[in-house]
């Protein structure tokens, strides 16, 4: 079965600076990977998604992320964050046998002005 | 395009009894996923459908929880009877199909509240 793990329940950068937000993936095979945004009292909204093709995606709102098989890792990264960045983040994945989606536990993103 | 509609955004009941929620999915969606997200975690699959016809339930308390989608398009979440645990967001999802890294579309959710 597919696990996700986000490292770090909470991250807090000041505004302007390198946004990282680290996921984890277990399983033998590459999964299809996905990273979403949620803002207060809002459903999940979708940054980017890696479906075996570049390994460098790229997403919305200049968020991108690199899937790394070596250290089964999708880390989601921005150059400069915003104070409107300010939300939860999770990580997801499903392997090609399987469409459940599976959750990490989510990382919040506290941006400091 | 319109998005996944769900109802009521909000729901306070006491333990023991009923409570349904609805969803809309976005038009022309044949799939659709009922999640529960408790705080603090990510999102588990409770349900998924492809049109009328139930693919993953694995994951649903069948003992209290049902679920159902008539005619392929609107759907319905059920608890009956409720207990504490059961408080948590209950998001709606919708995809065009269940292919392998087709994109899932989010619903604002529903917030229940179990006393």
């Amino acid at each position: 079965a597919q696990s996700v793990t986000q490292l770090g329940s909470h991250v807090s950068v000041s505004e302007g600076a390198l946004v990282l937000l680290r996921c984890n993936y277990s399983s033998s095979v590459p999964p299809y990977l996905f990273w979403y945004v949620q803002y207060p009292n809002q459903g999940l909204q979708l940054l980017l998604k890696y479906t075996s093709a570049a390994t460098l995606v790229k997403g919305i709102n200049g968020f991108e992320a690199e899937f790394k098989k070596s250290e089964t890792s999708f880390h989601l990264t921005k150059p400069s964050a915003h104070m409107s960045d300010a939300a939860e983040y999770f990580c997801a994945a499903h392997g090609a046998g399987s469409y459940q989606l599976t959750f990490g536990k989510g990382t919040k993103l506290s941006v400091i002005p | 395009e319109a998005g996944v509609a769900q109802s009521p955004r909000y729901k306070i009941i006491e333990k023991r009894q009923s409570v349904a929620f609805w969803c809309n999915p976005i038009s022309g969606h044949a799939t659709l996923y009922w999640y529960q997200q408790i705080l603090g975690q990510g999102p588990k699959l409770l349900i998924q459908f492809q049109n009328n016809g139930v693919v993953d339930d694995s994951q649903l308390p069948k003992d209290r929880f049902s679920a159902e989608r008539l005619k392929g398009v609107d759907s319905t979440l059920k608890i009956q009877p409720a207990k504490l645990e059961d408080s948590a967001v209950y998001l709606c999802a919708s995809s065009l199909g269940a292919p392998a890294g087709e994109t899932q579309y989010f619903g604002p959710g529903t917030r229940l509240l179990v006393l």
